[in-house]
């Protein structure tokens, strides 16, 4: 059974840095194949990918933030990290991780996601 | 950057077909996942690879890519199936998904 949870602060300040965790179980990211995805919806909004690792470390990030994110993999705690750095009130959303398959290219299991609300 | 265009809305009788469209520049070419999202819930995939369903999905979600535009067909529509959906497509090594569109069945 493959379940991911995310996990990070509620409340940031404008401006700093933002980091998220995303824990999974029932699969390996070192496994050929895995990757793990986080993507966010600001309320009454449409889904915004953010950024993609998969199990031989290649990364990918949205164009429009890709100055801003960074994501890791930690195979060993079963992890995967982003950071989104210079927190802007419009970057109020909830953030989700999803597992991906690279050949169904479809994130097929999706965290339950955490609200993150930026404001001073 | 790549993009998807996605009806605002689709509205449907009970029992009867939705067609929820996604287009984009020569999508045909390229894979699309459908996601179901219901009120407060996360997101569902419900189409990859055009056209596959994941298991556990109903029969009655189906889906097609040609040209310009991808297709989720949904027959027999019930009451549950009113949702958001989301389209996604993978461009130019990155993921991206559509406006979403709501469909409410009356």
């Amino acid at each position: 059974q493959i379940t991911l949870k995310e996990s990070g602060p509620t409340l940031v300040k404008p401006t700093q840095t933002l980091t998220l965790t995303c824990t999974f179980s029932g699969f390996s990211i070192s496994t050929s194949g895995v990757g793990v995805g986080w993507i966010r919806q600001s309320p009454g909004k449409a889904l915004e990918w953010l950024a993609l690792i998969y199990w031989l470390d290649d990364k990918y990030y949205s164009p429009s933030l890709t100055s801003r994110l960074t994501i890791t993999k930690d195979t060993s705690k079963n992890q995967v990290v982003l950071i989104m750095t210079n927190m802007d009130p419009v970057d109020t959303a909830t953030y989700y991780c999803a597992h991906r398959d690279k050949a169904r290219q479809g994130f097929d299991y999706w965290g339950q996601g955490t609200l993150v609300t930026v404001s001073s | 950057s790549y993009e998807l265009t996605q009806p605002p809305s689709v509205s449907v009788s009970p029992g009867q077909t939705a067609s929820i469209t996604c287009s984009g520049d020569k999508l045909g070419e390229k894979y699309a996942s459908w996601y179901q999202q219901r009120p407060g819930q996360t997101p569902l995939l419900v189409i990859y690879q055009d056209s596959q369903r994941p298991s556990g999905i109903p029969e009655r979600f189906s889906g097609s890519n040609s040209g310009n535009t991808a297709t989720l067909t949904i027959s027999g529509t019930q009451a549950l199936d009113e949702a958001d959906y989301y389209c996604q497509a993978w461009d130019s090594n990155a993921v991206v998904f559509g406006g979403g569109t709501k469909l409410t069945v009356l």
